[in-house]
């Protein structure tokens, strides 16, 4: 569903690399969010935006970062990755007032190596 | 611990049989329910919610039901298809701040369906 658009979709790199992933949406929501997934952990939550202004740390914000340069980009930072950042990464839209209807994007594979 | 958890991680269904999938919760303030379906390669996509003043909703070819009593929830899939293969998601929203717009919402760990034809 190219509503939601993540970049890339793969990236491999190496610990201590800065690395910043891509979330653009063209379904006007307000609300924005950036989940891992691992492997029988589920969907965790790394930080989520309810406007251009808002900024909300998630469960595991830890050695991330987020930028919301306008109301449909969202962006993810990881300032210095280490391989236990190695996952499954979901942009997620959502409209205010129906903000636990997630609209998911195709999801970035990072590895660090 | 996890507050939403899934009796079963893994499901496998014959073509044409109905399919079930468990979810337990544990937070009694949770207010609204949803479901998710993850294929292969793809981010997960929503595929039917209950709030918690009912007990059974109905889609197509889905249904969900809530029982508040023992805090479980069940996805139903009749008549399973091949392209009902996937991994399925429930996930519960707890609102914290009371008639605001903040909130947790909380998914589960999956559970893999399989559909054999």
């Amino acid at each position: 569903d190219a509503d939601v658009t993540q970049t890339p979709r793969n990236r491999i790199t190496k610990t201590g690399k800065r690395i910043m992933l891509e979330c653009s949406q063209t379904k006007g929501h307000d609300r924005m969010y950036w989940y891992r997934q691992d492997p029988g952990l589920g969907l965790r939550l790394i930080y989520y935006s309810f406007d251009v202004k808002d900024i909300n740390k998630g469960e595991i914000s830890d050695g991330y970062s987020v930028s919301r340069q306008a109301q449909a980009k969202f962006s993810l930072s990881l300032e210095s990755a280490i391989p236990n950042q190695t996952a499954l990464y979901f942009c997620a839209t959502s409209a205010t007032g129906n903000s636990e209807k997630l609209f998911f994007g195709s999801g970035t594979q990072l590895s660090v190596l | 611990g996890e507050s939403v958890g899934l009796h079963l991680p893994t499901l496998s269904v014959q073509e044409g049989d109905n399919s079930i999938i468990n979810c337990a919760y544990s937070n009694s303030a949770s207010d609204y329910f949803i479901w998710y379906k993850q294929e292969s390669g793809k981010g997960p996509q929503f595929i039917i919610d209950i709030r918690s003043n009912m007990d059974k909703r109905q889609g197509q070819r889905v249904t969900v039901l809530l029982n508040k009593t023992v805090k479980h929830l069940s996805l139903q899939i009749a008549a399973t298809q091949p392209g009902d293969s996937a991994v399925y998601f429930c996930a519960e929203n707890i609102r914290y701040n009371s008639g605001g717009s903040n909130y947790k919402l909380t998914f589960g760990k999956g559970t893999l369906l399989t559909v054999n034809p």
